[in-house]
């Protein structure tokens, strides 16, 4: 299993341009995530997904879109980057809590992340 | 909605000596669970440790263990006899009870173990 994977590693915009952030799992989990890592602020959700065809807004969704076409597959769009989206871009998947026996075990499964620099 | 506090950006132990890490949390849920992620220079994310809000024995992983405090709302992460490979952001995180969102972050306490 490649687990979650993310590309590209590294990215450098200008503002204004638009670009999308590649996210997929091979674990067949249902739940997939977007997050962003800013210096002190920890890690802060975009959006997220729970199941395809069904996504919703975390805490800082301006300026993203997301879609959830397949199982695998969770793609985060920029539509115009901006300097405030400079970040660390961490993609998450994880079972549907409860299916582990545990009724709020959801433990995230990251991908290695995306360091983004919007000039 | 919940909250996760982490009160200490920075902490320094001594090799082979434990430290504790603090997280205080905030949910009107009586169902969550409460998890500790390893963040290294590199940048992964690393599983570490987990605790129900119904378990009545504190978790334990190794070295890792998990002071959980209901009544308090904290669930403090105990490394034990600290190695140089411990240095490292730590994350305490939240699952709400409907375990139908992501986890809730805090913001995390960098931690330097010093030879």
């Amino acid at each position: 299993n490649a687990g979650v994977t993310q590309t590209p590693k590294f990215q450098v915009l200008k503002t204004g341009q638009s670009m999308t952030l590649q996210c997929a799992q091979d674990m067949n989990h249902e739940y997939m995530s977007w997050y962003r890592q800013d210096p002190g602020m920890g890690l802060r959700l975009i959006h997220y997904s729970v199941g395809a065809g069904i996504t919703d807004q975390g805490e800082v969704p301006n300026g993203y879109n997301v879609s959830r076409s397949t199982t695998e597959d969770f793609p985060l769009r920029l539509l115009s980057a901006a300097p405030s989206q400079t970040s660390v871009y961490f993609c998450a998947s994880s079972t549907r809590p409860g299916t582990s026996g545990l009724s709020s075990y959801n433990e995230q499964f990251f991908g290695p992340g995306t360091r983004l620099t919007v000039l | 909605a919940q909250k996760i506090t982490q009160t200490q950006p920075g902490m320094f132990v001594q090799e082979k000596e434990a430290v504790t890490l603090d997280c205080t949390y905030d949910t009107s849920d009586q169902s969550y669970g409460l998890f500790w992620y390893k963040q290294p220079s590199s940048g992964e994310m690393i599983f570490l440790i987990y605790q129900g809000s119904y378990d009545e024995q504190n978790a334990t992983e190794g070295r890792y263990s998990l002071n959980f405090q209901k009544a308090r709302k904290s669930a403090n992460l105990v490394i034990s006899a600290s190695q140089l490979g411990d240095s490292a952001m730590y994350f305490c995180a939240m699952s709400p009870s409907s375990g139908n969102t992501p986890l809730v972050f805090g913001k995390g306490t960098r931690l330097s173990v010093i030879a």
